[in-house]
């Protein structure tokens, strides 16, 4: 059972358009959502996180939204560029319970390209 | 200068060999990870440690031996008994156990495990 649902699988925007990428869940335990960048090749490095008390988060250029009545949240890329083109996951994870009870959950990712 | 280090980058094996990768770490995280990521299936969790001379299974470990005997180092094997382990292979690591504070994962560079 997915409990961490991605999308779009790929995502082409033009340079200087906005990406935005989803993410649903359905454990409602979850209290930290973060996101991952990644490009080919390398491990992926933490973007921008948020927790459920807030319903957005900006960081420059990215914004985390959070709809927690809906179980919902999303990436929003402002201004992307090339450079932005990479793997991104969303994740999700619950708080530590006891021994042996933690994991971050991934998405299965999404494979944007910023074309000039 | 400090971070996650995975070796070898490239590794390859025939059928019916184990192997093991290297992860070492000198952030001082207490807990460190295992990952197997799959094109098109994100990432998923082999196995976690979250204390020295301590690990835990994760969704998919069968195939696979971890040891935790230095707080740096979080070695993985895959043993012969892994029917499909062509995969990159991800380590990670973060400061407080589970849920006790910053949830951050920090990924090394990946292992590409290639059976021949």
């Amino acid at each position: 059972q997915q409990q961490v649902k991605q999308s779009p699988q790929s995502l082409i925007v033009q340079k200087g358009g906005i990406s935005i990428i989803n993410c649903a869940y359905e454990n409602t335990a979850f209290d930290y959502f973060p996101w991952y960048q990644q490009f080919p090749g390398k491990g992926p490095a933490l973007l921008i996180a948020i927790r459920p008390d807030v319903s957005e988060k900006k960081e420059g250029r990215f914004t985390i939204s959070f709809n927690k009545s809906a179980k919902q949240f999303s990436l929003h890329i402002m201004d992307s560029q090339p450079g932005d083109s990479a793997t991104y996951f969303c994740a999700a994870s619950t708080p530590h319970s006891g021994a042996g009870s933690y994991q971050l959950t991934f998405g299965k990712g999404t494979k944007l390209s910023v074309i000039p | 200068d400090g971070g996650i280090t995975q070796s070898p980058k490239y590794l390859f094996r025939k059928e019916g060999q184990n192997v093991t990768l290297s992860c070492e770490q000198n952030l001082n995280h207490d807990a460190m990870y295992w990952y197997r990521q799959d094109p098109g299936q994100g990432l998923r969790l082999i196995y976690y440690s979250q204390i020295v001379n301590d690990f835990q299974k994760g969704d998919i470990a069968e195939g696979y031996s971890v040891s935790r005997e230095k707080k740096e180092s979080f070695p993985l094997t895959v043993t012969s008994a892994q029917k499909n382990p062509t995969a990159f292979y991800l380590c990670a690591s973060s400061i407080d156990p589970p849920g006790q504070g910053t949830d951050t994962q920090y990924f090394g560079p990946g292992t590409r495990l290639t059976v021949l």
